[in-house]
């Protein structure tokens, strides 16, 4: 099957930008996801991107989409202790496919 | 705000014992969904339901059912539990089309002894 692969941990210090990186096989993906799962909690969708589209910037988070290398990105501005959380990427092309999560933690 | 509710947050289970996990949504959402999360492997599909009494294997159904009498009401059947079934049950559920955001209960622990 296809697959979307991350890495699984990723420990930055506050205020420090964070970049979480995502591949995925899929070329006719249609939509390209981030979720942020917080401990205890279920997963909540952070921020998308259409596949059409290259670069997505909402606040202090910034997605890039490099659909000819099948990379999709996630950055965190000024990252903050209440950003630690698993990070999911996901695509859709029929149904929805998640990566693995990448655990990011942020040191005081 | 949508909101999806699991029946439970913490089980424990005896192995050969029947178990339900129940998953209800209140926005009218056509599309269910149940997955397993477990470290370093992300969220699995088990099973969706796109409609009522519909159901559709997700990429791990052995050992699974699911059942879907109400639009609201997705549940999960594991008819003889498994210690391999000891998991993170999450329920989700979606509109059709509309960037198709999954919106996701708070999960059920599953501990199979």
């Amino acid at each position: 099957g296809e697959d979307v692969e991350q890495s699984l941990f990723l420990s930055v210090r506050e205020g420090d930008s964070s970049v979480i990186n995502c591949t995925y096989t899929d070329s006719s993906s249609t939509y390209l996801y981030w979720y942020k799962q917080e401990p205890g909690a279920g997963l909540q969708l952070l921020t998308y991107i259409f596949s059409n589209m290259d670069m997505k910037q909402d606040q202090r988070l910034t997605v890039l989409l490099n659909k000819k290398d099948k990379h999709l990105s996630l950055r965190i501005a000024d990252t903050q202790t209440g950003d630690s959380a698993i990070y999911f990427c996901a695509e859709w092309d029929n149904d929805m496919r998640f990566g693995a999560g990448t655990r990011l933690t942020v040191k005081p | 705000d949508v909101k999806v509710t699991q029946s439970s947050r913490y089980l424990v289970k005896r192995t050969g014992e029947k178990v339900f996990l129940e998953c209800v949504q209140d926005m009218d959402h056509e599309n269910m969904f149940w997955y397993r999360q477990d470290p370093g492997l992300g969220l699995r599909l088990i099973y969706f339901s796109y409609d009522v009494k519909m159901k559709e294997k997700g990429d791990i159904p052995e050992g699974y059912s699911v059942s879907r009498e109400k639009k609201e009401r997705f549940s999960l059947i594991l008819e003889s539990a498994s210690t391999n079934q000891t998991s993170m049950y999450l329920c989700a559920s979606s509109l059709v089309g509309v960037y198709n955001e999954q919106f996701f209960g708070p999960g059920t622990r599953l501990t199979v002894l």
